[in-house]
Parts: C-alpha cells; structure tokens; sequence
C-alpha cells in the first residue's frame, strides 16, 4: 500500500517566522506532488504542482520541493502571517493515474 | 471563470438511508474525481470518471456509485448509508493533471 506521512502533525509558530512542513511518499514512480491549504470544514485549495520531471516550484511567499529519489518533498513558507493559519495537505499520483493519494495533512498556527 | 460547486453544503441522513450528492466541474475541465475525507484524515480516493466513463475506483464498497453528464457535471450516490460515512465529500475536476476542489458536502448519517 502505498503511503504518505506528513509531520510534524501540528505546528504552531509565531507571527513572520518561516517554516517548513515535511511529507514524505513510498511510491518511486510518482508522475506529480500537489500542495493544498485547507481551512476548517472547508475544501481544498490548490497551492504548488510539481511535475516529476521538476525540483522545485514557487509561488508568493511559498516553495516547494520534489526530491523523488529520496522520496520527500517540503513546503516552505517565508514571513509566515495569522491568515496562513490552516491544515496543508500533500498528495500525489501515480504514472498513468489521476488518483490522488493524501497524507493527514499538517496543521499550521500562526500566532500574531 | 466558475470553480468547482457542490451541492448540497450539508445533509443529515439515517442509517439505511440512500443520498445523492452533486457536483459542477470547473469550465472545461472532462474529468471529475470524489473523494471522502473523514475528521483528522486526509481524503480518500472514492472513484474517477472521465469523458462519463468510470476511469478508476478506490478501495469503497458497490454502494457508492456514481455518474458523469456529457456537460461533465456528476453525482456520487450512496445506498444503504452506513454511520462510518459520516464525512465531507470531496469533488475535483481536471483537465490535465491538476486537481482543482470544490467545497465540499458535509455528510452525517445518524
């Protein structure tokens, strides 16, 4: 079976610090990692897509990683804000496949 | 541009009960994608319909099912409702290899 793990499970940070967020995947033969925000009950905002073929993407404040070899891929947030306060998600598919699979997610407190 | 919608937001059922959940996919986009995602867990992959054709199912039993329209919207239908499907329902639509969500049903089955 095929598995993600994100740690830490919970992070809670002070206002304007930067972070990094950790998930890592089982499957080698990824075809691509997304990054999604999620706010409480609510669905899901897609954040960062990162080919296989690709090391990193950036978008704003925030960059992601893909190391397939190693099986891992970080997000980095820069000057951290209260409203980036939510639970991001990783996922990934498969080669040949549009199935997503989902770690537990990472859930973020930025305190002001 | 109109993003994905889900209809309804939230819905109460019993045990036994039978409900059908909607979704709009994003302008364009052929394929559609539900997912279930119970509390703390990450969403789980339900089944996948491209072009109105099945195109891949996760590990859920024949009581989920669903359908795709030639406008590409879909309905996930669950029959028999169990208390362990209690869960948001995620819809996302594609039409290459970024996934992109709607908000969601919330479903509670008591």
């Amino acid at each position: 079976k095929q598995e993600v793990t994100q740690i830490p499970a919970a992070l809670s940070v002070p206002e304007g610090e930067n972070l990094v967020l950790n998930c890592s995947f089982t499957d080698s033969a990824i075809y691509n990692l997304q990054w999604f925000r999620q706010d409480p009950g609510k669905g899901l905002t897609s954040l960062l897509l990162i080919q296989s073929s690709q090391r990193e993407q950036t978008s704003g404040r925030l960059n992601a990683s893909l190391d397939k070899s190693s099986g891992r891929s970080t997000l980095y947030i820069a000057a951290s804000q209260p409203g980036d306060s939510a639970t991001y998600l990783c996922a990934y598919s498969g080669a040949g496949s549009y199935q997503l699979t989902f770690g537990k997610g990472t859930k973020l407190s930025v305190i002001p | 541009e109109t993003g994905v919608t889900q209809s309804p937001t939230h819905l109460i059922k019993t045990r036994g009960q039978q409900v059908t959940l909607r979704c709009s996919s994003q302008s364009g986009h052929n394929t559609v994608s539900w997912y279930q995602q119970a509390l703390g867990q990450g969403p789980q992959f339900i089944f996948q319909y491209y072009r109105e054709e099945e195109n891949g199912r996760g590990n859920f039993p024949p009581r989920f099912s669903g359908l795709q329209f030639p406008n590409y919207s879909s309905e996930l239908n669950v029959n028999a409702l169990e208390l362990d499907d209690s869960a948001l329902y995620l819809c996302a639509s594609s039409l290459s290899t970024e996934q992109f969500f709607g908000p969601g049903t919330r479903l509670t089955v008591l």
